[in-house]
Protein backbone atom coordinates (compact mmCIF):
# COMPACT_ATOMS: atom_id res chain seq x y z
CA UNK A 1 0.00 0.00 0.00
CA UNK A 2 1.48 3.45 -1.13
CA UNK A 3 1.69 5.93 2.13
CA UNK A 4 2.35 9.35 2.09
CA UNK A 5 2.91 11.87 4.72
CA UNK A 6 3.82 15.26 5.15
CA UNK A 7 5.81 17.14 7.60
CA UNK A 8 7.27 20.35 8.35
CA UNK A 9 6.80 23.70 10.74
CA UNK A 10 3.33 25.30 11.43
CA UNK A 11 4.30 28.36 11.81
CA UNK A 12 6.05 30.78 8.72
CA UNK A 13 6.80 34.26 9.20
CA UNK A 14 5.97 36.26 6.28
CA UNK A 15 8.47 36.95 3.87
CA UNK A 16 10.06 33.42 4.73
CA UNK A 17 9.92 30.66 2.66
CA UNK A 18 7.77 27.93 3.85
CA UNK A 19 9.06 24.70 3.67
CA UNK A 20 7.56 20.81 3.31
CA UNK A 21 8.58 17.62 3.49
CA UNK A 22 6.27 14.10 1.54
CA UNK A 23 7.62 10.75 2.78
CA UNK A 24 6.44 7.70 0.71
CA UNK A 25 6.82 4.21 1.86
CA UNK A 26 5.11 1.32 -0.54
CA UNK A 27 6.43 2.83 -3.75
CA UNK A 28 9.53 4.20 -5.15
CA UNK A 29 8.97 7.91 -6.20
CA UNK A 30 11.75 7.26 -9.40
CA UNK A 31 9.96 4.12 -10.69
CA UNK A 32 7.15 5.88 -11.78
CA UNK A 33 3.93 8.80 -11.68
CA UNK A 34 3.60 12.26 -10.60
CA UNK A 35 4.00 13.40 -7.18
CA UNK A 36 2.01 16.26 -6.66
CA UNK A 37 1.48 18.83 -3.63
CA UNK A 38 -2.43 20.48 -3.23
CA UNK A 39 -3.53 22.88 -0.53
CA UNK A 40 -6.68 23.97 1.16
CA UNK A 41 -6.89 27.61 2.28
CA UNK A 42 -8.80 28.16 4.82
CA UNK A 43 -12.93 28.52 3.81
CA UNK A 44 -11.84 27.84 -0.04
CA UNK A 45 -11.54 24.80 -1.75
CA UNK A 46 -8.32 22.63 -2.88
CA UNK A 47 -5.95 23.49 -5.46
CA UNK A 48 -3.31 21.98 -7.07
CA UNK A 49 -0.40 23.82 -6.46
CA UNK A 50 2.53 21.90 -8.37
CA UNK A 51 4.17 18.26 -9.38
CA UNK A 52 7.13 16.56 -9.70
CA UNK A 53 7.86 13.58 -11.74
CA UNK A 54 9.47 9.95 -11.42
CA UNK A 55 12.74 12.07 -13.38
CA UNK A 56 12.57 14.88 -11.47
CA UNK A 57 10.86 17.13 -14.00
CA UNK A 58 8.69 20.22 -12.22
CA UNK A 59 4.97 21.46 -13.57
CA UNK A 60 3.38 24.62 -11.39
CA UNK A 61 0.21 26.24 -11.25
CA UNK A 62 1.31 29.92 -12.85
CA UNK A 63 0.25 31.71 -10.35
CA UNK A 64 2.76 30.44 -7.72
CA UNK A 65 5.32 29.51 -10.33
CA UNK A 66 7.73 32.18 -9.43
CA UNK A 67 7.61 31.43 -5.87
CA UNK A 68 8.08 27.39 -6.30
CA UNK A 69 10.19 24.90 -5.84
CA UNK A 70 9.55 21.55 -6.12
CA UNK A 71 12.36 18.54 -5.96
CA UNK A 72 12.59 14.79 -5.00
CA UNK A 73 15.07 13.19 -2.56
CA UNK A 74 15.69 10.15 -3.92
CA UNK A 75 18.34 8.75 -1.12
CA UNK A 76 15.31 9.42 1.17
CA UNK A 77 12.01 8.60 -1.49
CA UNK A 78 10.40 12.00 -0.75
CA UNK A 79 9.87 14.83 -2.42
CA UNK A 80 9.85 18.65 -0.50
CA UNK A 81 7.96 21.45 -1.49
CA UNK A 82 10.03 25.30 -1.24
CA UNK A 83 7.35 28.11 -1.41
CA UNK A 84 9.35 31.78 -1.17
CA UNK A 85 7.92 34.93 0.42
CA UNK A 86 5.08 33.67 1.64
CA UNK A 87 2.12 35.76 2.51
CA UNK A 88 -1.23 34.74 4.81
CA UNK A 89 -2.55 34.17 1.49
CA UNK A 90 -0.53 31.02 1.90
CA UNK A 91 -1.90 29.74 4.93
CA UNK A 92 -3.27 26.33 3.91
CA UNK A 93 -3.62 23.21 4.90
CA UNK A 94 -0.82 21.55 2.61
CA UNK A 95 -1.03 18.16 1.26
CA UNK A 96 0.93 15.89 -1.09
CA UNK A 97 -0.51 13.17 -3.59
CA UNK A 98 0.25 10.78 -6.13
CA UNK A 99 -1.43 11.41 -9.74
CA UNK A 100 -2.89 8.65 -10.52
CA UNK A 101 -1.52 7.68 -13.88
CA UNK A 102 1.60 6.23 -14.70
CA UNK A 103 1.31 7.03 -18.45
CA UNK A 104 4.29 9.30 -17.70
CA UNK A 105 2.22 12.65 -19.21
CA UNK A 106 1.35 15.68 -17.64
CA UNK A 107 -2.30 15.43 -18.73
CA UNK A 108 -4.13 16.24 -15.96
CA UNK A 109 -5.45 13.57 -13.79
CA UNK A 110 -6.84 12.56 -10.74
CA UNK A 111 -4.83 11.63 -7.58
CA UNK A 112 -4.86 7.94 -5.90
CA UNK A 113 -3.18 8.23 -2.88
CA UNK A 114 -2.80 11.37 -0.80
CA UNK A 115 -1.11 11.81 2.90
CA UNK A 116 -2.98 12.95 5.57
CA UNK A 117 -2.13 16.56 5.37
CA UNK A 118 -0.47 19.60 7.46
CA UNK A 119 -1.68 22.86 8.50
CA UNK A 120 0.46 25.86 8.03
CA UNK A 121 -0.20 29.06 9.10
CA UNK A 122 1.77 32.50 7.71
CA UNK A 123 2.08 34.56 10.85
CA UNK A 124 4.44 37.07 12.66
CA UNK B 1 -10.37 26.97 -15.18
CA UNK B 2 -13.31 24.85 -14.38
CA UNK B 3 -15.55 25.60 -11.65
CA UNK B 4 -16.75 23.19 -9.35
CA UNK B 5 -19.68 24.01 -7.39
CA UNK B 6 -21.03 21.19 -4.98
CA UNK B 7 -24.43 21.33 -3.28
CA UNK B 8 -25.53 20.92 -0.53
CA UNK B 9 -22.67 22.60 1.46
CA UNK B 10 -24.19 20.53 4.84
CA UNK B 11 -26.02 17.22 4.29
CA UNK B 12 -27.77 16.07 7.77
CA UNK B 13 -29.05 12.60 7.29
CA UNK B 14 -29.06 9.30 9.98
CA UNK B 15 -27.29 6.32 9.90
CA UNK B 16 -28.87 3.96 6.97
CA UNK B 17 -30.49 6.88 4.97
CA UNK B 18 -29.17 7.47 1.50
CA UNK B 19 -27.18 10.44 0.35
CA UNK B 20 -27.09 12.03 -2.54
CA UNK B 21 -24.39 14.46 -3.36
CA UNK B 22 -24.21 17.19 -6.30
CA UNK B 23 -21.18 18.58 -8.10
CA UNK B 24 -21.84 21.00 -11.07
CA UNK B 25 -19.11 22.13 -13.58
CA UNK B 26 -18.77 25.37 -14.94
CA UNK B 27 -18.45 23.62 -18.63
CA UNK B 28 -18.18 19.96 -19.69
CA UNK B 29 -15.47 17.26 -18.09
CA UNK B 30 -17.08 14.95 -20.05
CA UNK B 31 -16.50 11.81 -17.34
CA UNK B 32 -13.49 13.19 -16.59
CA UNK B 33 -14.79 14.15 -12.73
CA UNK B 34 -13.27 12.09 -9.33
CA UNK B 35 -14.90 12.09 -5.84
CA UNK B 36 -13.09 11.54 -2.53
CA UNK B 37 -13.86 10.94 1.06
CA UNK B 38 -12.42 13.10 3.93
CA UNK B 39 -12.33 12.01 7.38
CA UNK B 40 -10.74 14.04 9.97
CA UNK B 41 -7.54 13.26 11.02
CA UNK B 42 -7.23 10.86 7.78
CA UNK B 43 -6.05 11.45 4.56
CA UNK B 44 -8.33 12.21 1.68
CA UNK B 45 -9.73 8.37 -0.11
CA UNK B 46 -10.71 8.32 -3.65
CA UNK B 47 -14.22 6.71 -4.04
CA UNK B 48 -14.85 7.49 -7.74
CA UNK B 49 -13.22 8.16 -10.98
CA UNK B 50 -14.32 8.69 -14.41
CA UNK B 51 -17.25 9.95 -12.81
CA UNK B 52 -18.87 6.59 -11.82
CA UNK B 53 -15.62 3.61 -11.83
CA UNK B 54 -15.35 2.87 -8.16
CA UNK B 55 -11.86 2.56 -6.99
CA UNK B 56 -10.30 -0.55 -5.82
CA UNK B 57 -11.44 -1.31 -2.43
CA UNK B 58 -14.91 0.78 -2.03
CA UNK B 59 -17.74 -1.00 -0.88
CA UNK B 60 -20.70 -0.86 -3.02
CA UNK B 61 -22.85 1.25 -1.77
CA UNK B 62 -20.83 4.53 -3.13
CA UNK B 63 -21.78 5.26 -6.60
CA UNK B 64 -21.11 8.02 -9.27
CA UNK B 65 -23.26 9.22 -11.59
CA UNK B 66 -23.20 11.74 -14.43
CA UNK B 67 -21.37 13.52 -17.37
CA UNK B 68 -20.83 16.75 -19.20
CA UNK B 69 -21.44 19.16 -16.49
CA UNK B 70 -23.62 17.66 -13.61
CA UNK B 71 -22.43 14.46 -11.41
CA UNK B 72 -24.15 13.16 -8.60
CA UNK B 73 -22.12 10.76 -5.96
CA UNK B 74 -24.79 8.43 -4.45
CA UNK B 75 -24.26 6.73 -0.78
CA UNK B 76 -27.03 4.19 -0.17
CA UNK B 77 -27.48 2.82 3.40
CA UNK B 78 -25.18 5.33 5.16
CA UNK B 79 -22.69 3.26 7.67
CA UNK B 80 -21.00 5.55 11.07
CA UNK B 81 -18.11 5.54 8.89
CA UNK B 82 -19.34 7.53 5.90
CA UNK B 83 -20.21 10.63 8.07
CA UNK B 84 -17.53 12.74 6.15
CA UNK B 85 -16.21 15.87 3.90
CA UNK B 86 -16.86 14.79 0.60
CA UNK B 87 -15.60 16.57 -2.80
CA UNK B 88 -15.32 16.53 -6.17
CA UNK B 89 -12.69 16.70 -8.77
CA UNK B 90 -12.50 17.96 -12.72
CA UNK B 91 -9.33 16.70 -14.67
CA UNK B 92 -10.98 17.57 -17.97
CA UNK B 93 -8.93 20.54 -18.44
CA UNK B 94 -6.03 22.15 -17.04
CA UNK B 95 -5.52 22.94 -14.30
CA UNK B 96 -7.47 20.12 -12.33
CA UNK B 97 -9.95 21.77 -10.11
CA UNK B 98 -12.10 20.90 -7.12
CA UNK B 99 -15.65 21.22 -5.03
CA UNK B 100 -15.79 23.26 -2.00
CA UNK B 101 -16.86 20.10 -0.48
CA UNK B 102 -20.53 18.73 1.18
CA UNK B 103 -20.28 17.81 4.64
CA UNK B 104 -22.51 14.74 5.33
CA UNK B 105 -22.98 14.45 8.97
CA UNK B 106 -25.48 12.95 11.35
CA UNK B 107 -28.67 14.25 12.01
Amino acid sequence: QVQLQESGPRMVQPSETLSLTCAVSGYSITSGYSWAWIRQPPGKGLEWIGSVTHRGGTYYTPSLSSRLTISQDTSKNQFSLRLSSVTAADTAFYYCARRGSNDRTRRPYFFDFWGQGTPVTVSS
Amino acid sequence: EVVLTQSPGTLSLSPGERATLSCRASQSVIIDLAWYQRRPGQAPRLLVYGASSRATGIPDRFSGSGSGTNFTLTIDRLEPEDFAVYFCQQYGSSPVTFGQGTKVEIK
